[in-house]
Formats: C-alpha cells, sequence, structure tokens
C-alpha cells in the first residue's frame, strides 16, 4: 500500500500563478482533507470531504479550491498564489467512521514557497 | 466552531523525567481525541487517542487522560528518551458526515536532553 501520496513535494511559484497540488490514497478512505502548516500554529484545516461529490469549507478556505470526484482523489487548487500561502500542506484521510477510530492518515507533506 | 487550546508551546526535560502536555477544547459535542507526534521533517503520526466514554488509556509509556465535564485532556510520557523529541498535537474531533473532523491545537516542541 502506497498510502497518502502527495505531489509535488516542493514548489516556488511567482504571486498570481496557479497551480495545483495532487493528493490520492488507496486505502479506500471516505474522509479527506487538506491542511496547512505554518509555525506556531498547528494544523489548520483548509477543505475537506466526507465522499465523492462532497466537499466543504475549514478554518482558512479562502484563496484554495478542491473538488472530489472520485473517492481516491482531492487536488487543492491555489487560484492567484499569495505570499501569505507560503506554507507546508499536508492531505490527510481516514476510513472509521464514529464510533470507530477516526485516525488521520498524513501524506508527506509539499512545501510551497510564494515569491 | 471548535476550538482548541494546547499548552505548553515549548518544553524541555532530562532524559527520564516524565513530561505533559494539555489541551482544552470548547465544543461539548467533541467526542474523539487523537494526540498525533511529528517528528523534524516528518509528517504528523497518530501515538494515542481516547473516546469520549473512557477517562484514561495507556499505551507503555504514554498515557491520555479524559475530563469531559472541565473539557480537557492531557498526554502524559513518563521516562522520556531523546525519541520522543518532537512536536506533538492534540486534536479534538466531532462526527459530521459520517467522519470525524478534527481541530488541532497549535503544538507543543517537546525536547529531552541526554
Amino acid at each position: 500500500n502506497a498510502g497518502v501520496t502527495q505531489t509535488p513535494k516542493f514548489q516556488v511559484l511567482k504571486t498570481g500563478q496557479s497551480m495545483t497540488l495532487q493528493c490520492a490514497q488507496d486505502m479506500n478512505h471516505e474522509y479527506m482533507s487538506w491542511y496547512r502548516q505554518d509555525p506556531g500554529m498547528g494544523l489548520r484545516l483548509i477543505h475537506y470531504s466526507v465522499g465523492a461529490g462532497i466537499t466543504d469549507q475549514g478554518e482558512v478556505p479562502n484563496g484554495y479550491n478542491v473538488s472530489r470526484s472520485t473517492t481516491e482523489d482531492f487536488p487543492l487548487r491555489l487560484l492567484s498564489a499569495a505570499p501569505s500561502q507560503t506554507s507546508v500542506y499536508f492531505c490527510a484521510s481516514s476510513y472509521s467512521p464514529p464510533p470507530g477510530t477516526g485516525e488521520l492518515f498524513f501524506g508527506e507533506g509539499s512545501r510551497l514557497t510564494v515569491l | 466552531g471548535e476550538n482548541v487550546e494546547q499548552h505548553p508551546s515549548t518544553l524541555s526535560v532530562q532524559e527520564g523525567d516524565s513530561a505533559v502536555i494539555k489541551c482544552t477544547y470548547s465544543d461539548s459535542a467533541s467526542n474523539y481525541f487523537p494526540w498525533y507526534k511529528q517528528e523534524l521533517g516528518k509528517r504528523p503520526q497518530l501515538i494515542i487517542d481516547i473516546r469520549s466514554n473512557v477517562g484514561e488509556k495507556k499505551d507503555q509509556r504514554i498515557a491520555v487522560t479524559l475530563n469531559k465535564t472541565a473539557k480537557h485532556f492531557s498526554l502524559h510520557i513518563t521516562e522520556t528518551q531523546p525519541e520522543d523529541s518532537a512536536v506533538y498535537f492534540c486534536a479534538a474531533s466531532t462526527s459530521g458526515g459520517g467522519s470525524y473532523i478534527p481541530t488541532f491545537g497549535r503544538g507543543t516542541s517537546l525536547i529531552v536532553h541526554p
């Protein structure tokens, strides 16, 4: 099993450029999510999905777009990159619905720098 | 929405000492409380979790306690070792759409000195 796979691992963008962070999981997880990690700020939820065709906003959704056309894939799109979006991005998924464990499985992270 | 406060932000201990990290949450509907460990440059990984119908859970040198009335939960690490050095995140999760949706604390950087 590959688990949760994110690409790219590193990316440098110029202000105003757009890009897509890819996330795929092969564990048949219904729940998928995107977090950004900034120093001293913990893991903040950007968008999440509880199944194919369903997405919802998290704590910091502005400037990001998501879609969930399949169970496996959950891409994150930056529409017009800004320096404030410089961060490390993690994709995460989980399977067990309540009352089972909600363990999140994280990808390796994508470090994005916006100049 | 849920708000999770985590303290301290940095914790420095000597090898063999105990370490305690504390979290509080605001939403009484939260019912699942995981703890994640993130080593430098790595992804977060679950180390222990507790559900709202349990007051304490242990796994070797780590334990988690939950006080639902006071809305706080804690991670206890005994006999700390240098490999315990990492950032630890607590989270409080509510059930939504058939999944747990966690809100994370800001993290505690634990440094264990040999």
